[in-house]
């Protein structure tokens, strides 16, 4: 199974872009990445997943460079309720691999 | 919105009491995950089933048992609680055959033993 590396945490300010890195140099051919969001108390919550170069939905963006052993999930304009653990997950589903989850990366917005 | 529910939300028991978290899903997926999470730390996979009949321990060593009789249907069970197995127990989904990472989670069962 793939193992992901993130920052343990990030700060920012409400208006701001924030990118999150997530390197994953041992990924395979056929794993996909994607990231979720989980505030306390809930369970996370599926944000974007792609396979390669860039995938942009309503709420993030994912870049993927051509080697694939990193991926960077960015937030637009964050407000507060950003405020979250955001985890990188590699892996495929479609086949028998269990996704793990690491310890995410905790980003504080800021006022 | 995703159909997928965890029974109960907060559970306050005494040692030695058996337990059992209801998970259950409407949307006909497979493959069905229970993850173990302390609060403020990383999820841990304890269980998963890739279908009826199919139970698998996961890479966190649990002292929980699992079945899936139903497809919908994924509970959890404690034969005798500790207060070591306070934690919040997170139950999910998945849809089989596609390419897609999209696990679809509970609220969550938060767990507290005496």
């Amino acid at each position: 199974l793939a193992k992901t590396t993130q920052p343990i945490s990030m700060d920012s300010y409400e208006g701001q872009e924030v990118n999150i890195t997530c390197s994953h140099n041992n990924i395979a051919t056929n794993d996909y990445i994607t990231w979720y969001q989980q505030f306390p108390s809930q369970g996370p919550r599926f944000i974007i997943q792609g396979y390669k170069t860039k995938v942009t939905n309503e709420v993030a963006s994912l870049f993927i460079p051509a080697d694939r052993k990193s991926s960077t999930l960015s937030l637009p304009r964050v407000s507060l309720s950003d405020t979250a653990v955001y985890y990188c997950l590699v892996g495929f589903s479609g086949g028998y691999n269990k996704l793990i989850f690491g310890a995410g990366t905790r980003l504080a917005v800021h006022p | 919105e995703a159909d997928i529910y965890q029974t109960p939300r907060y559970l306050v028991i005494g040692t030695g009491k058996k337990i059992t978290l209801e998970c259950s899903q409407t949307m006909g997926h497979d493959k069905m995950y229970w993850y173990q999470q302390d609060p403020g730390m990383e999820l841990h996979l304890i269980h998963y089933s890739y279908g009826v009949n199919s139970t698998e321990k996961g890479d966190l060593s649990s002292e929980s048992t699992v079945s899936r009789i139903r497809t919908e249907h994924f509970p959890l069970t404690l034969e005798s609680a500790r207060p070591s197995h306070t934690s919040q127990y997170l139950c999910a989904s998945s849809e089989s055959g596609v390419d897609t990472g999209e696990l679809f989670f509970g609220e969550g069962s938060r767990l507290t033993v005496l």
